[in-house]
This record gives structure tokens, C-alpha cells and sequence, in this order.
């Protein structure tokens, strides 16, 4: 079984730009969802799609960030625009259903710079 | 108060030794306890649930759960090198969602 990828795994881009960050989760897999951890803090929960809805987005910063999940596969994450603040590394998880038994696998990561 | 604590550590242990990490949570109505183990650069992975007090073990790995005093710990015996890594602790509020709230992680070194 494939796991949770991620694109791309680092990205640096100056202030002010857009990029735009993909994760592909494991197949058959409805939940996904998106954390982050900026330098020297935990890794924060921003938002849960169910398949192509989104469930939860209650830890999304701020309107510059827009998750998209077409379709109900791979959902996307874009920064626009950058600030330096957005700073860190970006995971996405998935999970086939919620609680025991169900597990929440994460990708890598995508480590975000803004300079 | 910080909503999951955990000593940041480094914790050193000795190769074959009891490496205990501990984590505290401050929302009372937290439901489902997850430790990740994380190394450096690669994807957090889940190496323990707890949902109910008490203990559970898994191999080498016991997570221990005590709701009442809203602590959750994490024994690995006979540690090995391979266990070096950043130990993550995970809180769940409720069942509906993974909207996991993380501690900042112990570093674990297990010296050979």
C-alpha cells in the first residue's frame, strides 16, 4: 500500500508569492487532512476534508490559505499571499474512517521557506 | 498552559534500557491518546492508541493512560539505537475527528 505522498518536499519562495502544495492520500482513504509545524512549536491541526467537503477548517490561519480537495483524491494547499510567517513544514494525513482501527497515516512533508 | 506538555528533552538512555517519555494534556474531556514516533526529516508515525486507563502494550512498547490525572506515558524497553527519535505525543478530543492537538515531542537518543 502506497503511503501518503507529498509535493514537492521543500519549496523556497519569497515573500509576497504563491505556491501551492499537493498531497496525494492513500488510496480509498475519504479523510484527509492537513497539519503544520512552524519552527520551535508543535504541528497544529488546519483543516479535515471527507472526501471532496470540508469537515473542519477551523485551524486555517487566516484567508491566505485555500485547501481544495476536487473530486475527493488529492487535495492542494495554496499560500497566497506568502508570508514569512508561513514558515514550516506542511503535513497532510489521511485516515480511512475516524477512531480504533482506523489509523491517521501522514505523508513527509513539504517544507515551506519564505525569505 | 500549554494544551499537551512533554519534556523536550534529549532523554539519553542506554542501549537495552526502560526509555520512559511522559506527556500531560489540559482539556479534561480529551477521549484518544496516540504516540508518534518521528525521525528526523520523515512522516510522524503512529506507534501507539491508548483509549482507556491503564496500560497497553505492543511488543517492546507500553503506553500507560491515567485520565484522571490527564497523564499519558510511553515505555520502550530493551531500547535500541534504531529507537533514537523524536517521540510525539497526540490528544483527540472527541471520536468524530482526527483534529489531533500535539505536545512538541521528547528526542530520544538510545546510546549503544
Amino acid at each position: 500500500e502506497a503511503g501518503v505522498t507529498q509535493f514537492p518536499s521543500h519549496s523556497v519562495i519569497e515573500k509576497g508569492q504563491t505556491v501551492t502544495l499537493r498531497c496525494d492520500p492513500i488510496s480509498g482513504h475519504d479523510n484527509l487532512y492537513w497539519y503544520r509545524r512552524v519552527m520551535g512549536k508543535e504541528i497544529k491541526f488546519l483543516l479535515h476534508f471527507v472526501k471532496e467537503s470540508k469537515q473542519d477548517e477551523s485551524g486555517m490561519p487566516n484567508n491566505r490559505f485555500l485547501a481544495e480537495r476536487t473530486g475527493g483524491t488529492y487535495s492542494t494547499l495554496k499560500v497566497q499571499p506568502a508570508e514569512l510567517e508561513d514558515s514550516g513544514v506542511y503535513f497532510c494525513a489521511s485516515s480511512r474512517a475516524q477512531g480504533a482501527g482506523s489509523p491517521l497515516h501522514f505523508g513527509n512533508g513539504t517544507r515551506l521557506t519564505v525569505t | 498552559q500549554k494544551e499537551v506538555e512533554q519534556n523536550s528533552g534529549p532523554l539519553s538512555v542506554p542501549e537495552g534500557a526502560i526509555a520512559s517519555l511522559n506527556c500531560t494534556y489540559s482539556d479534561r474531556v480529551s477521549q484518544s491518546f496516540f504516540w508518534y514516533r518521528q525521525y528526523s526529516g520523515k512522516s510522524p508515525e503512529l506507534i501507539m492508541s491508548i483509549y482507556s486507563n491503564g496500560d497497553k502494550e505492543d511488543g517492546r512498547f507500553t503506553a500507560q493512560l491515567n485520565k484522571a490525572s490527564q497523564y499519558v506515558s510511553l515505555l520502550i524497553r530493551d531500547s535500541q539505537p534504531s529507537d533514537s527519535a523524536t517521540y510525539l505525543c497526540a490528544v483527540n478530543r472527541g471520536a468524530g475527528s482526527y483534529q489531533l492537538t500535539f505536545g512538541k515531542g521528547t528526542k530520544l537518543s538510545v546510546i549503544p
